[in-house]
């Protein structure tokens, strides 16, 4: 199994512009999850999904769309960056969201300017 | 919303030498968790916790739920220069799993 893969691995972006950033699990997970992680804040979550068709908003969602067409599929779109979205962003997946355990992807480290 | 203050925010320390970091938070969790970053990877789970005053062991790590529900604590012993990396507190904040993390620890180990 891949696990939980993301890309792009690095992306620089100009403010206003849009992008995808790309989540994909094989583990037949229903719960994912997209974090932001910025310097000395820890993880916040953007948004979560409980299963294809079903999203909500996490404890930082402005600025971000999601969509979940299948179990597989978590992209996390930017409309119109803005450089407070500079940030290093996770995808997350898990089979139990109640245990609290999650498995992380690698991470898409994004700069806009 | 649920605030989570881990402490300290980093850590010197020289191989071999133990490591104890907390967290607590302004409200109850039904569970804690601990996570560690490798350098340039995402967060993966060490230990979790699912019973006030629980203690449980996985390896060199010991890690404890507070009687209160509002605390945990993590232990490190003998450590090794792959002890390097972020730890990061957690707490499941509802019933669907969604988690609250605290700012980090950074642990160096020099050898």
């Amino acid at each position: 199994n891949a696990g939980v893969t993301q890309t792009p691995k690095f992306q620089v972006l100009k403010t206003g512009q849009s992008m995808t950033l790309q989540c994909a699990q094989d583990m037949n997970h229903e719960y994912m999850s997209w974090y932001r992680q910025d310097p000395g804040m820890g993880l916040r979550l953007i948004h979560y999904s409980v299963g294809a068709g079903i999203t909500d908003q996490g404890e930082v969602p402005n600025g971000y769309n999601v969509s979940r067409s299948t179990t597989e599929d978590f992209p996390l779109r930017l409309l119109s960056a803005a450089p407070s979205q500079t940030s290093v962003y996770f995808c997350a997946s898990s089979y139990s969201p109640a245990s609290g355990e999650q498995f992380f992807g690698p991470g898409t480290r994004l700069t806009v300017l | 919303g649920q605030q989570l203050n881990q402490s300290p925010q980093s850590m010197f320390i020289q191989e071999g030498e133990d490591v104890s970091m907390n967290c607590t938070s302004s409200s109850i969790f039904n569970t804690w968790l601990w996570y560690k970053q490798d350098p340039g990877e995402g967060p993966v789970l060490l230990i979790a916790l699912y019973k006030a005053g629980e203690l449980t062991s996985n390896g060199r790590l010991t890690a404890q739920f507070g009687i209160t529900r509002k605390d945990s604590f993590l232990n490190i012993s003998a450590s090794i220069p792959s002890d390097v990396g972020i730890y990061f507190c957690a707490g499941v904040t509802d019933s669907w799993g969604k988690l609250q993390f605290g700012a980090g620890t950074q642990v160096v180990v020099t050898p």
